[in-house]
């Protein structure tokens, strides 16, 4: 079945420094990967996304890369601020599906 | 425009009792989609409802059930319900030509 990993589970860098988060799917067919914000307490929300017709995209500080042969995405946040502390979380959706496939999250501390 | 919007916000219930929760998109959001939050588990789908559709549904057993409703807005009902299914119960609705979703706050339920 449809099945997305998330790397790595914890991660933690010095104020300014970049963080990387790696994710993997499994369904070929899949063609949107949004990648969601979750602080503590609060609602998920969007904080960046790709699909599958384009190899990176970026937003200010943040970026998001795709290699379709791989099947991986992956989310890079330079110049890391206390602020950027949350949960990532990224997804994927295939073409004709109305299903999005969660990784498991990434707990990020941006330490001061 | 309002975000998404899920009543009640916390819930406690006993072993075998059901509960039903419900979700307001926002406005002019047809399709709505439930996820299960626990932790180390991510965001897993329930279903996805679209003009009063089921249209997907995860891997739930049939204790779960949903249903949509003219005006979009969306209700989940768990019967007979188990320790098991506490957890933070989230919608999303988005509009029909997007994939991007807007996550509502979360209704977080306990089964004692």
């Amino acid at each position: 079945g449809e099945n997305v990993e998330q790397h790595p589970s914890t991660l933690s860098v010095q104020e300014g420094d970049s963080a990387v988060i790696k994710c993997t799917y499994s369904d070929s067919a899949s063609n949107y990967f949004p990648w969601y914000k979750q602080e503590l307490g609060k609602r998920p929300q969007l904080i960046i996304d790709i699909r599958s017709n384009v190899g990176e995209k970026k937003d200010q500080r943040i970026a998001v890369t795709l290699n379709k042969t791989a099947k991986h995405f992956s989310l890079h946040i330079t110049e890391t601020q206390p602020e950027d502390s949350a949960v990532y979380f990224c997804a994927a959706k295939s073409s004709g599906t109305y299903k999005y496939i969660f990784g498991t999250g990434t707990r990020l501390k941006v330490l001061a | 425009k309002a975000g998404v919007t899920q009543t009640p916000r916390y819930l406690i219930k006993t072993r075998g009792q059901q509960v039903t929760l419900s979700c307001s998109p926002i406005s002019g959001h047809r399709s709505v989609s439930w996820y299960q939050q626990t932790p180390g588990q991510g965001l897993q789908f329930l279903f996805e409802y679209f003009s009063e559709t089921q249209r997907n549904k995860g891997n739930f057993p049939g204790r779960f059930s949903g249903r949509q409703f003219s005006n979009s807005r969306s209700e989940m009902n768990v019967s007979t319900l188990e320790l098991g299914d506490s957890a933070l119960y989230l919608c999303a609705s988005s509009l029909p030509t997007t994939d991007e979703q807007f996550f509502g706050p979360g209704t977080r339920l306990t089964v004692l």
